[in-house]
């Protein structure tokens, strides 16, 4: 079944203790990104990725690093996350026209 | 700055009712629109795109349509049944964004069917 899958789906953490939220698709995509959906604000882009050691900042990548050392893969690091960063995190991929997202993580920082 | 409307943000409908959410987008020059659906606590799922060429799709029973002109999208929901209750957000790709297919999204359709 072709799928974007994230780990976890829900996480609870502590302000300045290190987390990474993986995403993998199975569809060889080479376009992968990264979006937060907060109340009021929708969905936005955090950093996008258009192939293996390609990456490119969105429009909200502060506190937020990306890694792409192979085509399926796409986790989201938080080196030290901030309360600021509590949100329900998406992973999407495509091949230029349909978008294709996570499940989504839930992350909680207290 | 492209800037997606979606109105209204709440509707509530009897079951067996026809319906239409509408999406309006401010910049016309865009690759294609995207209707998703999200259900409390899930991910989004596709139901349609639209690609900049295109009037209208269709897929059991919604259909999307296009009016890149005017900036406007909507979505027809047939014979609306409980299992359509769901927020249903519209997202549009801009034809600028060069090797970024970033998406901007509406803030979402909260729909109601009542059985």
């Amino acid at each position: 079944e072709a799928q974007v899958t994230q780990n976890p789906r829900y996480l609870i953490t502590v302000t300045g203790k290190k987390l990474t939220v993986t995403c993998s698709q199975n569809m060889n995509h080479e376009y992968m990104s990264w979006y937060r959906q907060d109340p009021g604000l929708g969905l936005r882009q955090i950093y996008y990725s258009m192939n293996v050691e390609v990456t490119d900042k969105g429009d909200v990548p502060e506190g937020y690093k990306v890694s792409r050392k192979e085509k399926r893969n796409f986790p989201l690091i938080l080196e030290s996350p901030s309360p600021n960063q509590t949100s329900l995190y998406f992973c999407a991929s495509s091949f230029g026209g349909e978008q294709f997202f996570g499940p989504g993580t839930r992350l909680t920082v207290l | 700055k492209q800037e997606v409307t979606q109105i209204p943000a709440a509707l509530s409908v009897p079951e067996g009712e026809n319906l239409v959410l509408n999406c309006s987008f401010t910049d016309s020059a865009i690759y294609n629109l995207q209707w998703f659906r999200q259900d409390p606590g899930k991910g989004l799922t596709s139901l349609l795109l639209i690609q900049s060429s295109q009037r209208e799709q269709t897929s059991g029973r919604l259909n999307a349509s296009l009016d890149k002109s005017s900036g406007r999208s909507t979505l027809y929901i047939a014979a609306s049944q409980p299992g359509d209750s769901a927020t249903y957000l519209c997202a549009v790709r801009p034809r600028s964004g060069g090797s970024n297919y970033k998406l901007t999204f509406g803030k979402g359709t909260l729909l109601t069917v009542n059985p």
